[in-house]
């Protein structure tokens, strides 16, 4: 498993603004992902953070909008630029590890709750 | 789209009643992971399936993996207010190494 941390675990921000958040993973890891979940709705994988080249994103998110980067194998960072309303959510970061067995699987951070006013 | 469908989508029993949760798709995975998550905090692994058929059982959590690895569910026996949170499955999709599609959730509520 991996223990994950991130920063900040709340912000309340004005539209047009920009907030980053940040990831820490407490070992290296290959894969880190960032999610977003909407109030009482599932996850949505916003992007692959991958380490030292560009970003993967979904269909629907642009790097423009949440621009990401990996510097090291334990830390990356999410931004949610120019904030409207609607970007209102939580952010998650998640890792890919190894469980029991040599099965991979994701571990999540607590999460980021943004409100924009 | 929305490949992972979970039913029911909310819960609301007491303590002690038993309740089974289902993940349904028409594509196969190569694993299958189910969460739970509680009000302020990310999403904790309770277990990953692998093996078509495959039964795993976590205390009073039994999780079943699909015959044709389309399907899942949970069942829990004996519920307890700490059961309350919400219920995610996720699927690796075969070929597709390491993204997880999220099914659409199950808000479990547990009375005294």
């Amino acid at each position: 498993s991996a223990v994950i941390s991130q920063k900040p675990s709340r912000d309340i921000c004005q539209r047009g603004t920009s907030l980053t958040i940040q990831c820490q993973v407490d070992s290296q890891v290959t894969m880190m992902f960032w999610y977003r979940q909407q109030p009482g709705q599932s996850l949505t994988l916003i992007a692959t953070a991958n380490q030292g080249s560009e970003a993967t994103y979904e269909s629907g998110f642009v790097i423009d909008k949440f621009p990401i980067s990996r510097p090291n194998l334990t830390f990356s960072t999410l931004t949610v630029s120019n904030m409207s309303p609607e970007d209102s959510s939580i952010y998650l970061c998640s890792v890919e590890a190894f469980s029991g067995r040599a099965i991979e699987t994701q571990y999540f951070g607590p999460g980021t709750r943004l409100l924009v006013l | 789209t929305q490949l992972l469908e979970q039913s029911p989508q909310f819960l609301s029993i007491q303590e002690g009643e038993n309740l089974t949760v289902y993940c349904n798709s028409s594509s196969v995975f190569s694993s299958l992971q189910w969460y739970r998550q509680e009000p302020g905090e990310g999403p904790v692994l309770l277990v990953t399936v692998v093996t078509g058929g495959e039964v795993k059982k976590l205390k009073r959590l039994t999780f079943q993996f699909g015959d044709a690895r389309k399907d899942s569910s949970l069942h829990i026996t004996a519920a307890q207010p700490g059961d309350t949170g919400l219920y995610l499955c996720a699927g690796a999709i075969t070929g597709t190494a390491s993204k997880l599609t999220f099914g659409t959730g199950t808000r479990l509520q547990v009375t005294l």
